[in-house]
């Protein structure tokens, strides 16, 4: 069965560093792929959709990439700033199938 | 604008009880999904309607679940009888179409089964 690998643990970085999230998957590539932010007691909120047939896509502070090769997805923040202290949820649909969500990946931005 | 609401935002109950969950989606959509969130297993999608049909139900758990879309407006998702293991924050979401579509959540019903 087709599995998705966001890290478990934590990313604390600092105020107007770079964050890069990761998002690993098994077997075939999606036909695409979402990325979702979740603040605690509230539900999941889209933020970008990359497609199987694109490298990268780019909203404002944020890029997605996608590399069927490796299996992955990369998700960037540029000079990230304490308020986007959140929970990263890749999401990943594939043909004939329904969005199948990771487990998250928490992000710190310490001042 | 509403987007998705749900209710109740927090449900407290006696295993064995029965406990029905709510949610309306966001006017025009027509998809809707229930989905529950653990710490252990993340977010697993339940069911699934497409013009208020069920379209995938395999996520549901068990046959003490069962959903319903009676109309364009309105869901439910109900647990009977509750166990202790079904507690988890249950999630309503909706899109304007299958595939390709960014889900819209509600904030969630928190279900805590003693």
């Amino acid at each position: 069965s087709q599995k998705i690998e966001q890290n478990s643990e934590a990313l604390n970085i600092q105020e107007g560093k770079t964050a890069t999230l990761t998002c690993n998957y098994t077997n075939y590539s999606p036909a695409y792929l979402q990325w979702y932010r979740q603040d605690p007691g509230r539900g999941p909120v889209f933020l970008l959709l990359i497609r199987e047939n694109e490298k990268e896509k780019r909203k404002e502070r944020l890029k997605v990439t996608f590399d069927t090769t490796l299996k992955q997805s990369l998700f960037h923040i540029t000079a990230s700033q304490p308020a986007d202290s959140a929970t990263y949820l890749c999401a990943l649909e594939w043909r004939y199938s329904t969005l199948t969500f990771g487990k998250g990946t928490m992000l710190l931005v310490s001042p | 604008d509403a987007g998705v609401i749900q209710s109740p935002r927090h449900e407290v109950t006696e295993m064995g009880q029965e406990v029905t969950l709510r949610c309306k989606p966001i006017s025009g959509h027509n998809s809707l999904f229930w989905y529950r969130q653990t710490m252990m297993r993340g977010l697993e999608l339940l069911i699934y309607f497409n013009n208020n049909v069920p379209i995938d139900d395999s996520g549901m758990p068990e046959d003490r679940f069962s959903a319903k879309m009676p109309n364009a407006s309105f869901s439910t998702l109900k647990i009977q009888p509750s166990e202790p293991r079904d507690s988890a924050v249950y999630f309503c979401a909706s899109s304007f179409v299958t595939g390709e579509g960014e889900l819209f959540f509600g904030e969630g019903s928190r279900l805590t089964v003693l």
